[in-house]
């Protein structure tokens, strides 16, 4: 079946500007993340929706971020007036939101800041 | 104490050798581990889930260790495609913290050379 996808790709913008970042998960699971990874760093949790509860908003790093998640499908991430240090990889991953469930990750978008 | 540590590499082994990666987590209550590779530029993939008699997928084997709180992988007969990174990952059941429930580790880079 399909897997988790994401669009754009990439994405260069220049600083100050608003970008969207969008996430498809796997048709039925219930739980969602975003992340995002520096060249040659780890994985830096950014924010976590699992069904109809609160997200989990902890990692986001400034309120310049934020996400939604419309229909408990099709996710949001949207970074406001754009910094240099916010280039980086976005990864959206999805789950059936069970205890135990691995998580699948999309391909990613790539964002530059001019 | 960081939540899960790995040492990150990178681990340069010849073709066919037998290569060993450990990893440590914080957390007793930990509940399921994994493995996941991530090749360069690309998302992280499931390699393996670790379960707690151990399990071996063809060339290779994840244990764990309960009590000292580590799980390992062990890749016999290194092929030049294993190269990547090879991340960590621990299920931690109502986690209260952020990340949702899964801990990422930092990656252990695997470099394969012919």
């Amino acid at each position: 079946g399909a897997g988790v996808s994401q669009s754009p790709s990439n994405k260069v913008t220049e600083k100050g500007k608003d970008v969207e970042l969008r996430c498809d998960p796997i048709s039925g699971h219930t739980a969602l993340y975003w992340y995002r990874q520096s060249l040659g760093q780890g994985l830096e949790f950014l924010i976590y929706f699992q069904g109809n509860s609160a997200p989990d908003k902890s990692g986001l790093p400034s309120d310049r971020f934020s996400a939604e998640r419309t229909g408990g499908s099709v996710s949001t991430l949207t970074i406001q007036r754009t910094q240099q240090e916010d280039s980086a990889v976005y990864l959206c991953a999805s789950s059936r939101g069970l205890a135990f469930d691995t998580q699948y990750f999309g391909p990613g978008t790539r964002l530059t800041v001019l | 104490r960081k939540e899960v540590e790995q040492d990150p590499g990178p681990f340069n082994v010849p073709e066919g050798a037998t290569v060993a990666f450990n990893c440590t987590y914080s957390n007793s209550a930990s509940q399921s581990f994994f493995w996941y590779r991530q090749d360069c530029r690309k998302e992280p993939k499931l390699l393996m889930s670790v379960y707690s008699s151990g399990n071996e997928d063809g060339r290779f084997t994840a244990q764990l260790n309960r009590a000292s709180q580590y799980i390992s992988l062990l890749i016999r007969d290194s092929k030049l495609s294993d190269s990547a990174t090879y991340l960590c990952v621990v299920n931690i059941l109502n986690y209260g913290g952020s990340q949702g429930n899964l801990i990422f580790g930092k990656g252990t880079k695997l470099s394969v050379k012919p």
